[in-house]
């Protein structure tokens, strides 16, 4: 059963426009989430996160969208660069950032064409 | 520098020959977490620990043993392994203050013919 969906395999955006990944969720108890970005070869490194208190969190050129009713929460990436190409996950949890257990989607991947 | 770190970091190896992968990480951090990457399924947790002697299964933990003696390591055991553990593991660790600064390792690319 998988609580936490990535239905998008793969994304593929013009250098400059805006990158739109989308997450969807089953367990309404998921109360932060977060966003990964891995490179090949390499472990994941945090992105942005986001607490159920909020819908909408910023940093720098990435904003997270939580629509709680539909469980659904969405990365925006603005403008996209080459260098953002790499598999994107997103991750939810129960417990705030207390959190111990860490549920992640199956990833898209972005690709931005220069 | 401030880093976790696994290993092996490659390793093939048969079908019920136990193995430990091991993972270490020297910023002190009380979360510690281990995970499996598959195609189409994305990264999954294992198992985590929450402090020195304290862990909990995560998503899917059937096939592993960890152990969580001293803060800085938490090795992943696989006893018994099978073919439907090959996988890329990764080990993780955060200090419980910090929810999103999540530190993971390199990667451990394991297959079991």
């Amino acid at each position: 059963d998988q609580q936490v969906k990535q239905n998008s395999p793969s994304l593929s955006v013009q250098e400059g426009r805006i990158s739109i990944l989308n997450c969807d969720y089953t367990n309404s108890m998921f109360d932060y989430f977060l966003w990964y970005k891995k490179y090949p070869a390499e472990g994941p490194t945090f992105l942005i996160s986001i607490s159920s208190i909020k819908d909408k969190n910023e940093d720098g050129r990435f904003t997270v969208f939580l629509n709680k009713s539909a469980k659904h929460l969405s990365l925006h990436i603005v403008p996209s660069q080459p260098g953002d190409s790499a598999v994107y996950f997103c991750a939810a949890s129960v417990g705030g950032t207390s959190y111990g257990k860490l549920t992640f989607g199956q990833g898209t991947i972005l690709t931005v064409h220069p | 520098e401030a880093q976790v770190t696994q290993n092996p970091r490659y390793l093939i190896t048969v079908t019920g020959k136990k193995l430990t992968v091991t993972c270490s990480q020297n910023m002190n951090h009380e979360y510690m977490s281990w995970y499996r990457q598959d195609p189409g399924l994305g990264l999954r947790q294992i198992y985590y620990s929450m402090n020195v002697e304290v862990t909990d299964k995560g998503d899917v933990p059937e096939g592993y043993k960890v152990s969580r003696k001293e803060k800085r390591n938490f090795p992943l055991i696989l006893e018994s392994p099978s073919p439907n553990q090959t996988s890329l593991y990764f080990c993780a660790s955060r200090d419980k203050r910090f929810a999103h600064e999540q530190y993971f390792g390199p990667g451990t690319r394991l297959t079991v013919t």
